[in-house]
């Protein structure tokens, strides 16, 4: 069974950075293509970023909002996904998960850890 | 980017077949998936690939799509079903990843 424990939410003033964690079990995260997408009760779901597996290269693809502000990476020995999120806005205000992609469809989900960024 | 739109709302009584669509340009040629989530918890995929049901999903959940709407149907509604629901729609020549606003289903 797969399981993705997210963390590294919080409160954050305009401007600041924050990291988001995603702990995998369950999957070898290496070896699976890897999504952030959030939620805010205005919008609902978007996608954020997406990270390829390793045998197809390991690409990063962004969302034209986050383009150039986040970065997705990963650590194969923790098996963690991880979201850096800098410049932060106020319209990135959103709880933010972590999913497993495969056969174009966003599989697994964690349960998602809360952003909040407001001065 | 590409829009995806949803009625915000859907009534439906116990046992009849609720409909949902929603559409976007040629969305019938993209790979269209739905999600079901449920207050407080994640989404879960109901459908991919336009009509395909993931391993666990009940029969009376279906999908289909016709030129700029893709259909989430659900036969026989069970009052668990209400809940929100999502389309989503894949984009490949320039890759992203697009959710319709979401539809709450009442179950009444």
């Amino acid at each position: 069974e797969v399981q993705l424990v997210e963390a590294g939410g919080g409160l954050v003033k305009p401007g600041g950075s924050l990291r988001l964690s995603c702990a995998a079990s369950g999957v070898s995260i290496v070896n699976a293509y890897m999504n952030w997408v959030r939620q805010t009760p205005g919008k609902g779901l978007e996608w954020v970023a997406r990270i390829k597996s390793r045998s197809d290269g390991e690409t990063t693809d962004y969302a034209a909002p986050v383009k150039g502000r986040f970065s997705i990476s990963r650590d194969e020995s923790r098996n963690t996904l991880f979201l850096q999120m800098n410049s932060l806005k106020t319209e990135d205000t959103a709880v933010y998960y972590c999913t497993t992609d495969r056969d174009w469809k966003f599989d697994d989900w964690g349960q998602g850890t809360l952003v909040t960024v407001s001065s | 980017s590409y829009e995806v739109t949803q009625p915000p709302s859907v009534s439906v009584s116990p046992g009849q077949t609720a409909s949902i669509t929603c559409s976007g340009d040629r969305l019938g040629y993209k790979d269209v998936c739905w999600y079901q989530q449920k207050a407080g918890q994640s989404p879960v995929v109901i459908i991919y690939k336009k009509n395909r049901r993931p391993s666990g999903i009940p029969e009376r959940f279906s999908g289909s799509t016709s030129g700029n709407t893709a259909t989430l149907t659900i036969t026989g509604t069970q009052a668990t079903d209400e809940a929100d629901y999502y389309c989503q729609a894949w984009e490949t020549v320039v890759f992203g990843v697009f959710f319709g606003g979401g539809t709450k289903l009442t179950v009444l």
